[in-house]
């Protein structure tokens, strides 16, 4: 299957600074890709979705000031966690489609996933 | 209601039982239906995908989809302990967007 990686896979910071988390498709070229951020013991739930060369669309209740994404080249979106706080502390996952999957299933790639820990 | 339901658990079975993982969701839109087995601490894994009615199998799984009754399940015959894991329901909307239920959590015992 495709491969999505995501880097970096652990950070820990001090509260008020930013972090940036990488996510690259490596073998195949990804129009959309998709952030997620879990908790502990909770779901998956979705951030926002990248879209390749325009803004991103994020979900209701994410702050599109607080949660930067750049999805500047068909194979590599960038999540930037602004000002962070301790309760940003959590599983952020990309996932990406193939641009030229079965449209039918439209299957999503995931990526390792990133554990950001703000002290 | 909740977009995604699924039974939290936790599902115990033996080892070399039947697994039966339920799903239910709302958008009667939903068109295909993922399920991605997730160990903790790491990313979902995707187990398999269904978009016609009936079953569909894949060697020890098996998904079972009614789309008039909104409801998808997932069959996990001879379970072994590195099937304990939590299973993820994700009906795929528009744009290709995954909405996940909480998961069930499986634990087969040896």
């Amino acid at each position: 299957g495709a491969v999505v990686s995501q880097h970096p896979s652990r950070v820990i910071c001090k509260s008020g600074t930013s972090v940036k988390i990488e996510c690259r498709s490596l073998d195949f070229q990804a129009t959309t890709m998709f952030w997620y951020r879990q908790f502990p013991k909770q779901s998956l739930m979705l951030m926002a979705t990248s879209n390749e060369g325009s803004k991103a669309t994020y979900e209701q209740g994410v702050e599109k000031d607080k949660f930067l994404i750049n999805h500047a080249s068909l194979t590599l979106s960038t999540l930037t966690v602004t000002s962070a706080h301790p309760e940003d502390s959590s599983f952020y996952i990309c996932s990406a489609r193939d641009f030229a999957g079965d449209t039918n299933t439209g299957e999503l790639f995931f990526g390792e996933g990133s554990r950001l820990t703000v002290l | 209601q909740k977009e995604v339901e699924q039974n939290s658990g936790p599902l115990s079975v033996p080892e070399g039982a039947i697994a039966s993982l339920n799903c239910t969701y709302s958008d009667r839109g939903s068109q295909s239906f993922f399920w991605y087995r997730q160990y903790s601490g790491k990313s979902p894994e995707l187990i398999m995908f269904i978009y016609s009615n009936g079953d569909k199998e894949d060697g020890r799984f098996t998904a079972q989809l009614n789309k008039a009754s909104q409801y998808v399940s997932l069959l996990i015959r001879d379970s072994q302990p590195s099937d304990s894991a939590t299973y993820l329901c994700a009906p795929r909307g528009s744009n290709y967007k995954l909405t996940f239920g909480k998961g069930t959590l499986l634990t087969v015992n040896p």
